[in-house]
């Protein structure tokens, strides 16, 4: 069963603009991840916010916490065509090191040059 | 550092048959996990090794197999094969203590 889910399942925006995707999961959670997966390939790790985070930057990307919610959101500023790609949340409810992470179901990105 | 490696890339089998999948981690990581991706279902975890040993697996049937090598190197397998077993088939290795994982390009079987 996920564990995640995001929302929206799609997302078309114009290039330049930012696109924000949300993922809710269910129980407490020691790491939330996010994943990007162009079309048919392998997933790419994108940033890790622990528990007791609530805002992580990298690059373009930016991305809160609240676990009071159980919810994540992932905010991708100044868009370019070459975002266009699905991206997961991911999460894992134990206390240990390389536990199997739990995927949402995705948000499709599209940016339209 | 070479990324994670999967062989093959694409498979076609027939119902019944089974089949083998390759993954080759990064050089020092010794976790890998797998992983099936369906557009139905998204993507779910099958099994984890670590150190030849499984350390969690997913809900799948029997049918679903894996082993790691003591080169951390792993297989999976697939008996029986059913048309619902067509999917893409990706593998992830991390470094121990890291929750991070780093996934292969995946394995896409069709099963007609």
């Amino acid at each position: 069963s996920q564990q995640g889910e995001e929302d929206p399942q799609a997302l078309s925006i114009q290039e330049g603009e930012n696109a924000t995707m949300n993922c809710s999961y269910k129980t407490s959670i020691n790491n939330l991840q996010w994943y990007r997966q162009n079309s048919g390939r392998g997933l790419v790790h994108l940033i890790l916010i622990r528990s007791n985070e609530r805002e992580k930057h990298s690059g373009r990307l930016r991305v809160t916490l609240d676990t009071s919610k159980k919810s994540s959101s992932l905010l991708i500023t100044a868009s370019r065509a070459a975002d266009t790609a699905s991206y997961f949340c991911a999460t894992d409810a134990t206390d240990s090191g390389n536990t199997p992470l739990v995927f949402g179901k995705g948000t499709r990105l599209s940016v339209i040059a | 550092k070479a990324g994670v490696t999967q062989t093959p890339r694409y498979l076609i089998k027939t119902r019944g048959q089974q089949v083998t999948l390759s993954c080759s981690p990064i050089s020092g990581h010794r976790s890998v996990s797998w992983y099936q991706q369906t557009p139905g279902q998204g993507l779910q975890f099958l099994f984890e090794y670590f150190s030849e040993t499984q350390r969690n697996k997913g809900n799948f049937p029997g049918r679903f197999s894996g082993r790691q090598f003591s080169n951390s190197r792993s297989e999976m397998n697939v008996s029986t094969l059913e048309l619902g077993d067509s999917a893409l088939y990706l593998c992830a290795s991390s470094r121990r203590g890291h929750y991070e994982q780093y996934f292969g390009p995946g394995t896409r079987l069709t099963v007609t």
